[in-house]
């Protein structure tokens, strides 16, 4: 158990819907990433907060936004969804805003999206 | 464009043997490296890590040898058992933007490593 946690584990929406995804961070950890890992593809970086801020943007569509709250958990916004965007997000903190290479990045157990 | 390639979908190792798993990048700014592992089910855990001044980092029964004018890098796992059998990521560090202060996890495909009893 990473103490990182994620719901929903499971979510089935149709196409042109919109979802929340949740993110708890370790206690402690003041980073938050999002990933996409679609089928058969590495772990894509989205968008990282670190206490409240964004701080780092990565293949993130205009379609999906992030916002990190006051008690540090994190929430993955995606809209328009379409069926592309099936995919496993995972969410990781770390303690650090990741200025040091060896910053460790604790993943959660990701959020399984069917797009139909 | 991929940065880092891990051209093994798949790897099967006897138990007690060697498991060596490859991985290439092509971004020479990529100055720190690790490995994650992952079950089903499970997000990716935090395996072992090296510094881009070093060649080999050992923690127990894995090794990541790094080679940075092949540009490549390998686990080793010895010797394997039944549990190391996971999805094994590759993944490399750089700095988020040039002179910038945050750095950026670049991941591989991953390697399915199944061990077999």
């Amino acid at each position: 158990d990473s103490g990182v946690t994620q719901t929903p584990k499971h979510l089935i929406t149709a196409t042109g819907q919109r979802v929340t995804l949740r993110c708890s961070p370790r206690s402690g950890d003041l980073s938050v990433y999002w990933y996409q890992q679609s089928l058969d593809q590495g772990l894509q970086f989205l968008i990282q907060y670190y206490n409240g801020e964004e701080r780092a943007k990565g293949n993130i569509l205009e379609r999906f936004s992030a916002q990190q709250f006051p008690d540090l958990h994190s929430e993955l916004n995606l809209s328009s969804l379409e069926l592309g965007d099936s995919a496993l997000y995972f969410c990781a903190s770390s303690v650090a805003p990741n200025r040091g290479a060896t910053d460790t990045q604790y993943f959660g157990p990701g959020t399984r999206l069917t797009v139909l | 464009d991929q940065q880092v390639k891990q051209n093994s979908p798949s790897l099967s190792v006897q138990e007690g043997r060697i498991s060596i798993l490859n991985c290439d990048y092509t971004n020479s700014m990529f100055d720190y490296f690790l490995w994650y592992k992952k079950y089903p089910a499970e997000g990716p855990t935090f395996l072992i890590s090296i510094s881009s001044i070093k060649d080999k980092n050992e923690d127990g029964r894995f090794t990541v040898f790094l080679n940075k004018s092949a540009k490549h890098l390998s686990l080793h796992i010895v010797p394997s058992q039944p549990g190391d059998s996971a999805v094994y990521f590759c993944a490399a560090s750089a700095r988020f933007n040039s002179g910038g202060s945050n750095y950026k996890l670049t991941f591989g495909k991953g390697t399915l490593l199944t061990v077999n009893p």
